[in-house]
This record gives structure tokens, sequence and C-alpha cells, in this order.
């Protein structure tokens, strides 16, 4: 079955801090991953997918198809962070999404 | 560009109601999605249309229906409201229209109370 799996429901960290939100995923084939976020009073917007490698906002993730897990990475947290975070998976056609549960970051001064 | 709207913002209903909720998006995209939002649960696909004049059912579709009344307005509808669908409802929408990783917008959501 394909599935999303971020296993920590909130994540707590203080300002300056380093950041990993966990996401694992199920997938029969080559996986097309994404993260989403959330911040307060806004809507969801993407934020970075891995076929494009790269950095938004100091955020990196990097598919592990070994471990089958697209963590999110970011080296010094920022208060600005503090959001709802969804990893999804592409599935199947006409771009359906596979979301997660979700990550709330919260980063503390 | 307003990008994707959503109407109502808020809407409480009495169990047994019925109600439609509208999306509407100016990018000229092909395809458009409806999700509900639960805690812990995250977003799960109700509908989506493809194309102008497509819908197919997503993950849990039971107790809604849908319209592609025209290229830019997608309407979910509720014929019959019950307390298991209060929730966050986002309408999205993505350019292309066969599996693709282009990136899909998010309208603002409706907050559904059904009592």
């Amino acid at each position: 079955a394909q599935r999303v799996t971020q296993p920590e429901k909130l994540l707590s960290v203080f300002k300056g801090a380093p950041v990993e939100l966990k996401c694992n995923y199920s997938y029969s084939g080559s996986p097309e991953l994404f993260w989403y976020v959330q911040y307060s009073r806004q809507r969801l917007q993407l934020l970075l997918r891995h076929i494009s490698r790269e950095s938004i906002k100091g955020f990196t993730a990097d598919l592990n198809k070994g471990e089958t897990s697209f963590h999110l990475k970011k080296p010094f947290a920022q208060e600005e962070d503090s959001a709802m975070y969804y990893c999804a998976l592409l599935s199947g056609g006409y771009n359906k999404l596979i979301f997660g549960a979700g990550t709330r970051l919260a980063v503390h001064p | 560009n307003a990008g994707v709207t959503q109407t109502p913002k808020f809407q409480v209903l009495k169990t047994g109601q019925s109600m439609t909720l509208q999306c509407a998006q100016d990018m000229n995209h092909n395809s458009m999605y409806w999700y509900r939002q639960d805690p812990g649960m995250g977003l799960r696909l109700i509908y989506y249309s493809a194309s102008e004049g497509t819908t197919d059912k997503g993950e849990v579709p039971n107790g809604y229906n849908v319209s592609r009344l025209n290229k830019r307005e997608f309407s979910l509808r509720l014929e019959s409201a019950a307390p298991s669908q209060t929730s966050v409802y986002f309408c999205a929408s993505r350019g292309g229209v066969a599996r693709s990783s282009d990136t899909q917008y998010f309208g603002p959501g409706t907050r559904l109370t059904v009592l």
C-alpha cells in the first residue's frame, strides 16, 4: 500500500538548533516526494520537491531509497520556521498526492 | 491573480443539511482537487478533476459529490451533512493533466462544523 508516515506530531527546538523532520514512505516504484508547509493563518504551499534537489529557506531533503525516507533538514532553525510541515508522495496518475499526518515545528527563542 | 479562492471561509451546519463549497482558480489550470484536513490524519483526497468535464473519486469520496462547472470552478457538495464531515476543506489546482510533478496550489480553506 502507498503510505507516508511522519512519526512526530510535534517537534520543539530552540532557535539556532538543527532540525530534522522525519518522513518515511511506502511505494512500489520510483517515488516522487514533496514537502509542503502551512504557516499560521496561511494556505498550504510547496516547500521543496526531491527531483529539484534544491534548498529553500535553508531546508534540504534527500531521498534515501534504501531507507525509504525523505527527511527534511535545516542546520539552524529560525523562529519564522514555526509551522506545520507535510510530507507528500505522488501517487498514480493525475498528480494525486498522498500526505503524511504532518509535524508541527515549534521554534522557541 | 487571486490564485485559488474558496467560499465560504467558515460554515456551521446541522446534521442532515446540505451545502456546496465553492472553489475557483484564475491560473488557467487543468486539474483541480478537493481535500479534507483532519488532526492527526493530514490531508486526504476527496475528489479530483483531471480536466474540464471529468471527475474522479479520491481516497474518501463517500458523502460528497463534485461538479467541474467549467475550467475555473470546481464545487464540492454535501447532500446530507454528518458530524464526521466536520473538517477543514482545501481546494487545489495544478497546470498539467497527466502524472507530473507540477506544483499544486492550494486555496485558503473552508472550516466546516456539523452539529
